[in-house]
C-alpha cells in the first residue's frame, strides 16, 4: 500500500521566521507526483507546491521551496519568512495508481501550522 | 468566477433522511472527484469520474451515490444518512486523470447529522 505519513501533528513559528514540516511516502513506482495542499481556518483546499519525482531540483513558488529527497523518500516544505496568513493546516499528498491509467491522490493526516505574531 | 463551486455549503440534517451535495466546475476539466474529511482531519477519495464515467469507488457504502450529468457537473447523493456520515465533503476537478495533473478543490460542505 501506498502511504504518506506527516509525523508532525501540530507546529508553531514566530512570525517572519522560517518553517520546515516533515513528509515522507512509501511507493513502488519510479515517475510520480508530490503535492502540498494548504487548509486555512476557511476550509479551502489550496495547492501550495508540486514535484516531479524525475526532476532532481526542488521545486520553489515564493516563500515556499520543497526539499525533495527521492531515495529517502521524503518530501518536506520550507516556509520562508512565515507570515501570519500561513496558519493553517498543511496536508502532503502523493499521486498514487488506482488500476489503469487512472490515479487518485493519497493524503497524509495533515501538519496545523500555527504562526506567531 | 469561482472554478469547483459546490451548494450547499452547510447541510444539517435528521439522520434517516436522503440529502444530494452538487458540484460544478468551470475549468473545461474531464476528471472530478469527491473527498471525504473526517472530524479528524483527514481527507480520503471517495469516487472520481472521468469524462462523466466513474473510474474510482473506493469502497464507499451503496447509500453514497454520486451522479455526473455531463463533465462539468459532479453531484453526489446520500440515503439513509447515518450519523458517521457527519464529515465535509470535497469537490474536486482535475484537467485528465494523469498522474502529473493537480486537483482544484471546491470550498466543502459541512454536513451534520442530528
Amino acid at each position: 500500500a501506498q502511504t504518506v505519513t506527516q509525523s508532525q501533528p501540530e507546529m508553531s513559528v514566530q512570525e517572519a521566521e522560517t518553517v520546515t514540516l516533515s513528509c515522507t511516502y512509501d511507493t513502488s513506482e519510479n515517475n510520480y507526483y508530490l503535492f502540498w495542499y494548504k487548509q486555512p481556518p476557511s476550509r479551502q483546499m489550496i495547492l501550495v507546491i508540486r514535484q516531479e519525482a524525475y526532476k532532481q531540483q526542488n521545486a520553489t513558488e515564493n516563500r515556499f521551496s520543497v526539499n525533495f529527497q527521492k531515495a529517502a523518500k521524503s518530501f518536506s516544505l520550507k516556509i520562508s519568512d512565515s507570515q501570519l496568513g500561513d496558519t493553517a493546516m498543511y496536508f502532503c499528498a502523493f499521486m498514487t495508481h488506482s488500476g489503469g491509467s487512472n490515479y487518485k491522490l493519497t493524503f497524509g493526516k495533515g501538519t496545523l501550522l500555527t504562526v506567531n505574531p | 468566477d469561482t472554478a469547483v463551486s459546490q451548494t450547499p455549503k452547510y447541510l444539517v440534517t435528521q439522520m434517516g433522511n436522503d440529502k444530494s451535495i452538487k458540484c460544478e466546475q468551470n475549468l473545461g476539466h474531464d476528471t472530478m472527484y469527491w473527498y471525504k474529511q473526517d472530524s479528524k482531519k483527514f481527507l480520503k477519495i471517495m469516487f472520481s469520474y472521468n469524462n462523466k464515467e466513474l473510474i474510482i469507488n473506493e469502497t464507499v457504502p451503496n447509500r453514497f451515490s454520486p451522479k455526473s450529468p455531463d463533465k462539468a457537473h459532479l453531484n453526489l447523493h446520500i440515503n439513509s444518512l447515518e450519523l458517521g456520515d457527519s464529515a465535509v465533503y470535497f469537490c474536486a476537478s482535475s484537467k485528465s486523470t494523469g498522474n502529473n495533473q493537480p486537483q482544484h478543490f471546491g470550498d466543502g460542505t459541512r454536513l451534520s447529522i442530528l
